[in-house]
């Protein structure tokens, strides 16, 4: 199986402050085809299901504010909150389609 | 508005089977590849399995955890999916989501919880 390992496991940021959140495959999930990355990211509130935020790396779901952004190729991808709102406090899981889906462990963000 | 509402979790015992539902609307069910995930108290979430369209052939594939115990099927003339679990142990306690899987999981239900205990 594709393991993903996200990094760290928390982190706490100031409000209109950065969050950067780390997320690395045991296995390449570029497919060069299309060089698409087969990685989506997920934001999860507590007692709500997850939403998605973010696919192919790079592309934000709909209406998902512009703070959001991913970057990465590969086997290593980011997720970077620009300015952190106070909504903004999840877990934020990253996840691979390339193979059988795998997601990461989760990373909590709080204020 | 895409809705998807899940039922049929409650209590079984180890060993036992369960039958979810996944009840869709506000999408054209019929040309939907669909999945289900799952996440137990309190951990992260699992990707169980997805079954594509029958117009993709309508196959399933499965994590290796659950396969051969947990199957998916759909009814497209009645826009329902479901996830059909046998031999149940505890370890299968969790929230059981479906989602539309484009791929990735775009939409997701409110979940429903299954407890595997005696």
């Amino acid at each position: 199986d594709n393991v993903m390992t996200q990094s760290p496991d928390s982190l706490a940021v100031s409000l209109g402050e950065r969050a950067t959140i780390n997320c690395k495959s045991s296995q390449s999930v570029l497919y060069t085809s299309n060089n698409k990355n087969y990685l989506a990211w997920y934001q999860q509130k507590p007692g709500q299901p997850p939403k998605l935020l973010i696919y192919g790396a790079s592309t934000r779901e709909s209406g998902v504010p512009d703070r959001f952004s991913g970057s990465g190729s590969g086997t290593d991808f980011t997720l970077t909150i620009s300015s952190l709102q106070a909504e903004d406090v999840a877990i934020y899981y990253c996840q691979q389609y390339y193979h059988t889906p795998t997601f990461g462990g989760g990373t909590k963000v709080e204020i | 508005e895409v809705q998807l509402v899940e039922s049929g979790g409650g209590l079984v015992k180890p060993g036992g089977s369960l039958r979810l539902s996944c009840a869709a609307s506000g999408f054209t069910f019929k040309n939907a590849w669909l999945s289900w995930v799952r996440q137990a108290p309190g951990k992260g979430l699992e990707w169980l399995g997805r079954i594509k369209s029958n117009s993709d052939d309508g196959t399933a594939d499965y994590a290796s955890p659950v396969k051969g115990r947990f199957t998916i099927s759909r009814d497209d003339s009645n826009s329902m999916l479901y996830l059909h679990m046998n031999s149940l142990e505890t370890e299968d306690t969790a929230i059981y989501y479906c989602t539309t899987y484009t791929p990735p999981a775009v939409n997701w239900g409110q979940g429903t919880l299954v407890t595997v205990s005696s």
